[in-house]
């Protein structure tokens, strides 16, 4: 399988909460990461937790880590239509490793 | 603080073609690193530098090679432009892998 997993698409009404979730398979994994892309742009760092956090909250998104599930998920609170883009769940493993692991993306439709 | 600088933003070649993407960044980083994004797919590392006068290989470096002669920039040269490399190019920087890294706006690259 896939070293990064993301469902590819998600679908929600303004106002609403998002959940993004990622599973990996590196157990190695010391950085996780997310980031969001909107159409035609690069990609803006939107937070990142190590890996002996469960949980990492600024303002609008929480990030939850489950390290024995190898799962990742955000949450993005009252999702405004601002927040639709694509959103990729990355990792770094550390020692040895110089390149950052992505997912796929999972792309964020917000409903008026 | 301009970030990770990459020009162009757009380029059409023709197969066979050479041409260098430029990438610089104002934030006094060691790491800099190439990555190509494709349709449906997350993205993949080409090249990355630890330190000026210091690259090494990615994931997918076939067609490209990387110089870093400088802290600042660390440009990314197709030698014969084929098709296959028709993708969007992101620069990346970071002071140490594994905390924040920054990407640059892009560069889409069409070869014809």
């Amino acid at each position: 399988g896939e070293d990064v997993e993301q469902s590819l698409f998600l679908s929600v009404r303004e106002g609403d909460s998002s959940v993004i979730n990622c599973t990996y398979t590196d157990s190695s994994s010391t950085y996780l990461y997310w980031y969001k892309q909107e159409p035609g742009a690069g990609l803006q760092l939107l937070t990142y937790i190590f890996s002996n956090m469960d949980m990492k909250q600024d303002q609008r998104l929480t990030v939850l880590l489950n390290k024995k599930d190898k799962h990742l998920s955000l949450r993005i609170a009252d999702t405004q239509t601002g927040d639709s883009a694509i959103y990729f769940c990355a990792y770094y493993s550390g020692a040895g490793s110089y390149q950052l692991t992505f997912g796929k993306g999972t792309k964020l439709s917000v409903i008026p | 603080n301009a970030g990770v600088t990459q020009t162009p933003k757009f380029q059409v070649l023709k197969t066979g073609q050479s041409m260098t993407l430029q990438c610089a960044q104002d934030m006094n980083h060691e790491y800099m690193s190439w990555y190509r994004q494709d349709p449906g797919m997350g993205l993949r590392l080409i090249h990355y530098s630890v330190g000026a006068g210091i690259t090494d290989q990615g994931e997918v470096p076939n067609g490209y090679n990387v110089s870093r002669s400088t802290t600042e920039d660390f440009p990314l040269r197709l030698l014969s432009a084929a098709p296959s490399q028709t993708s969007v190019y992101f620069c990346a920087s970071s002071p140490i892998l594994g905390n924040t890294i920054y990407f640059g706006e892009g560069s889409w690259l069409t070869v014809v």
